[in-house]
């Protein structure tokens, strides 16, 4: 069956970076898109950016671009999102999904990125 | 403030039928990009509900539909049940963002 495992838990300070890891299996991995979503405490739903898996070609939401990066290992069948300069309002819980084409069918359980001084 | 509008709660007894909207314009919804619909239970992961529309995955009850009209797009409940009651969104793509996008979402509750 299609999973998505995502890493643990993270804290970081202000100005630092994190890189979460979704790591997945029961699919042809270079066969679909991965897409991240945030939810901050209480919010809905933020898109922040897709990759696909095939040839790398990336497309990130305008207010993360510099901020965001999205990269795969498809030896491993793995995918990460590294955002760097990490600001309180990061604070999220942070998805990773697959792609079919537009729309987001498996979800990772969710990483929380706590952002705090 | 999200591209897509959604109202911010929605109620219905058991057994009921509620409809959700979600009003986009002409960059997203009313240049025919797809719309989806995904559920969010308290405290789990977005599960895809609707795709492409209208369509719904394998293992989603007929009691959920989607629609897509002009610049809008509705998902219809039937036959309200208890564990119906959560968070609903709606995304699509849109052109000037050049970017997916989602509804702010809507909150559904089973009185």
């Amino acid at each position: 069956q299609v999973q998505l495992v995502q890493s643990g838990a993270e804290v970081k300070k202000p100005g630092a970076s994190v890189k979460v890891s979704c790591k997945t299996s029961g699919y042809t991995f270079t066969r679909y898109g991965i897409s991240w979503v945030r939810q901050a405490p209480g919010q809905g739903l933020e898109w922040m950016g897709w990759i696909s898996v095939y040839n790398g070609d990336t497309n990130y939401a305008q207010k993360l671009k510099g901020r965001v990066t999205m990269t795969t290992d498809t030896s491993t069948r793995t995918a990460y999102m590294e955002l760097r300069s990490l600001k309180s309002d990061d604070t999220a819980v942070y998805y990773c999904a697959r792609a079919p084409t537009t729309e987001l069918d498996y979800w990772g359980q969710g990483t929380l990125v706590t952002v705090s001084s | 403030q999200s591209v897509l509008t959604q109202p911010p709660s929605v109620s219905g007894a058991p057994g009921q039928r509620v409809t959700i909207s979600c009003t986009g314009n002409s960059s997203n919804i009313g240049t025919n990009y797809d719309v989806h619909w995904y559920q969010q239970l308290p405290g789990t992961a977005p599960k895809l509900l609707i795709y492409g529309n209208n369509n719904r995955p394998s293992g989603v009850p007929d009691r959920f539909s989607g629609s897509r009209s002009g610049t809008s797009a509705s998902l219809a409940i039937t036959g309200l049940q208890a564990d119906d009651e959560a968070d609903y969104y709606c995304q699509s793509y849109d052109s000037s963002l050049t970017g997916w996008v989602f509804g702010g979402g809507t909150k559904l509750t089973v009185l």
